[in-house]
C-alpha cells in the first residue's frame, strides 16, 4: 500500500537557519504530493503541493521538488522565522479515492 | 468566508458512554473525512464521506460511526467511549468538480481534543 516516511522530529534551529525536511514516499504510479504545516493549537493548513515529476511546489519561502528517481518530496527554506515553528506533515494522495496518507510528522522550533 | 469547524472544542468524558463530535463545512464540499491524530502515528483516517448517504470506512473504523445526512455535516459517533480513543480529531473536507473529478487538496477543521477518563 501506500506509504509515507519523514524524518523524526524534533529539528530545533535558530533564525535564519537553512531547513530541510525529508520525506520519501512508497506508491504505484504518480501520487500527488504535499506539505501541510500545523500551527500550535490548530488544524492544518495546505502549505504547498506537487502534482508530477519534476514539478516544485513553493509558498511563504518553503520549497518542495517531486523526484520520482528517489520517491522524494524534501521541504526546504533558506531562512527560517520563529514563525516557522510548527509540526510539518508530508502526505500523499492517490489513486480515485482521493484519500490523503500522512507521515508521522515533524516537530520544528526556531529560536531567536 | 468559508469554512469548516468543529464541535466541541474540548471533551471530556467516561469510558462507556456515547459521544459525538460535529463537524460542519461551509465550502459546499462534496467530500468529508475524519482523522484522529496520535503522538508517533501522526494522521489516521477513521471513515469518510464522498456526498450525501455515502460513508465509507477508514484505517482505524473500529469503535466509530459516521452518517451523511446533507452536504454540510459529518458527525463522528463513539459508540462506547474507550480510554484508546483518547486523541485529537480533525475533519476535512475537499471538493468534486463533476465530471468524476475530485481536487486532492483537503481543508481542515480546528480539532477537538477528547479525553475518555
Amino acid at each position: 500500500g501506500n506509504s509515507v516516511t519523514q524524518m523524526e522530529g524534533p529539528v530545533t534551529l535558530s533564525e535564519e537557519a537553512f531547513l530541510t525536511i525529508n520525506c520519501t514516499y512508497t506508491a504505484t504510479g504518480y501520487p500527488s504530493l504535499f506539505w501541510y504545516v500545523q500551527y500550535p493549537g490548530e488544524g492544518l493548513q495546505l502549505l504547498l503541493k506537487a502534482t508530477k515529476a519534476d514539478d516544485k511546489g513553493s509558498n511563504k519561502g518553503f520549497e518542495a521538488t517531486y523526484r520520482k528517481e528517489t520517491t522524494s518530496f524534501h521541504l526546504e527554506k533558506g531562512s527560517v522565522q520563529v514563525s516557522d515553528s510548527a509540526v510539518y506533515f508530508c502526505a500523499l494522495s492517490k489513486g480515485s479515492n482521493y484519500k490523503l496518507t500522512f507521515g508521522k510528522g515533524t516537530l520544528l522550533t526556531v529560536n531567536p | 468566508d468559508a469554512e469548516i469547524t468543529q464541535s466541541p472544542r474540548h471533551k471530556i468524558t467516561e469510558t462507556g458512554r456515547q459521544v459525538t463530535l460535529a463537524c460542519h463545512q461551509t465550502w459546499n464540499h462534496n467530500n468529508m473525512f475524519w482523522y484522529r491524530q496520535d503522538l508517533g502515528h501522526g494522521l489516521r483516517l477513521i471513515h469518510y464521506s464522498y456526498g450525501v448517504q455515502d460513508t465509507n470506512k477508514g484505517e482505524v473504523s473500529d469503535g466509530y460511526s459516521v452518517s451523511r445526512s446533507n452536504t454540510e455535516d459529518l458527525p463522528l459517533t463513539l459508540e462506547s467511549a474507550a480510554s484508546s480513543q483518547t486523541s485529537v480529531y480533525f475533519c476535512a473536507s475537499s471538493a468534486y468538480e463533476g465530471l468524476a473529478i475530485h481536487t486532492d487538496t483537503q481543508y481542515f477543521g480546528p480539532g477537538t481534543r477528547l479525553t475518555v477518563l
